[in-house]
């Protein structure tokens, strides 16, 4: 029972360096997500994936890049990161459906601290 | 765009009820979730709602009016293990989620 899984936990970047997160999930879902948490500010999308080989962005995607590889897995991207960039990171996934709830499945969590 | 409202932080006492409500304006709607969050941990599922009326699950109950574009999460019977932080979450167009800043939820003995 996996649901979700994030890698890595902890990261500390130098600004200017870059870095890729990883998300999987064994779930089936088509639709994957990238969120970013900040104090006080709730969880902010910065892109969204609805199916392989699709991607949008949403509402903070400055500074990123992602990739949709599979269905499975979804990373993100920073290329050149910036003090801004330090956040919690979360990757979710969702089955959507027409009708019923549409649940999103959160992973733990990607702590990134860039100085 | 999107914005979302709820209360920055709300306390109660154990076995007390409360409610933490929401408003909020989309360009796109399809439901309400709403998500809890213990520090350090991940958001998780508690309810949705895409009608009108009221949702019960267990404790937890939740409630959308969609022509007030206002929604709540009523807790029951608190419990210590209830403090956390609850978000709001609208599913818009194209099944994106937007999340309110959360509601944290202090619950005293």
């Amino acid at each position: 029972n996996a649901g979700v899984t994030q890698t890595p936990k902890f990261q500390v970047l130098k600004t200017g360096q870059s870095m890729t997160l990883q998300c999987a999930q064994d779930m089936n879902h088509n639709s994957m997500y990238w969120y970013r948490q900040d104090p006080g500010m709730g969880l902010r999308l910065i892109y969204y994936s609805a199916s392989e080989g699709t991607t949008d962005k949403g509402e903070v995607p400055n500074g990123y890049n992602v990739s949709r590889l599979n269905k499975r897995e979804f990373s993100l991207r920073l290329e050149s990161a910036a003090p801004s960039q330090t956040s919690v990171y979360f990757c979710a996934s969702s089955e959507a459906r027409e009708a019923g709830a549409n649940v999103l499945t959160f992973g733990a969590g990607s702590r990134l601290t860039v100085l | 765009g999107q914005s979302l409202e709820q209360p920055s932080e709300v306390t109660a006492v154990e076995g007390a009820i409360v409610q933490i409500n929401c408003t909020y304006q989309t360009s796109g709607f399809y439901g309400l979730s709403w998500y809890q969050q213990h520090d350090g941990g991940a958001p998780t599922f508690l309810s949705y709602n895409a009608l009108d009326g009221l949702e019960e699950t267990g404790r937890f109950s939740s409630f959308l009016s969609r022509s007030d574009s206002y929604g709540y999460l009523l807790l029951q019977e608190l419990q210590m293990k209830d403090s956390a932080s609850y978000f709001c979450a609208v599913r818009s167009n194209f099944n994106k989620f937007y999340f309110g800043s959360g509601t944290k939820l202090n619950v005293k003995p």
